[in-house]
């Protein structure tokens, strides 16, 4: 079964540090496509930042970046200099879920940065 | 436009109402999704619309009936629905289905209320 795990249900942060949100996955395909989007509190989700996995560097979308260990399966997304607007739910989101090639979202991790 | 638009904001409806939700997207995407989501929660597959034609259903009661009149329009009728199905409906739209290349964009989803 392929599925994604995000074993952080809750984190916090202070503003202006940096924090480091845990995915992992289960594949046996080898190229593919990972994303990490966000929502925050009665807002839209959006995407905040994709990785390519056949590219071995990792992806960075100014304060956000990811890091990516292909052959362990993990996708963390690492948010320096915290910010307030940060506060949200964050779900790691893996095309692979049901061998359609559709996402599928892991649980997520709710982040509140405090000031 | 990377906007992807959904009405109403909000529903409240009792078991024996019949409505629809509407979802809107002028990216020119060819896939289409609902999903519902609880609180706290991913979101969670309904359907999968690809080039206008139902491509995936997640096994949804027929209480919720999918409908793509055209590409850039999706809607969700409901009727005879049940305390239960009371959650956030998210609308979501990408350029394609089926490769788990491309990000989904998300609509603000719809606040439904069964009472």
């Amino acid at each position: 079964a392929q599925t994604v795990t995000q074993s952080q249900p809750e984190m916090s942060v202070q503003e202006a540090e940096t924090v480091t949100l845990s995915c992992t996955y289960d594949t046996s395909e080898n190229n593919y496509y990972l994303f990490w989007y966000k929502q925050p509190p009665s807002r839209q989700m959006i995407l905040v930042i994709r990785q390519e996995a056949y590219k071995q560097q990792n992806a960075t979308e100014n304060r956000f970046s990811v890091n990516f260990q292909k052959a362990a399966k993990s996708f963390s997304l690492k948010i320096s200099d915290s910010q307030l607007g940060d506060t949200a739910m964050y779900f790691c989101a893996f095309p692979f879920g049901r061998g359609s090639y559709i996402p599928t979202f892991g649980r997520g991790t709710s982040l509140i940065v405090h000031p | 436009d990377t906007e992807v638009t959904q009405t109403p904001k909000h529903l409240v409806m009792g078991m024996t109402n019949k409505k629809s939700l509407k979802c809107e997207q002028h990216m020119g995407h060819r896939a289409m999704y609902w999903y519902k989501q609880k609180a706290k929660k991913p979101p969670e597959l309904m359907f999968v619309y690809s080039y206008e034609k139902l491509s995936i259903n997640e096994s949804v009661p027929s209480r919720f009936s999918p409908e793509c009149p055209n590409s850039s329009l999706l809607n969700l009728h409901l009727h005879a629905l049940q305390p239960e199905d009371s959650a956030l409906y998210l609308c979501a739209s990408s350029q394609e289905a089926g490769t788990g290349t491309y990000e989904q964009y998300f609509g603000p989803g719809t606040r439904l209320t069964v009472t």
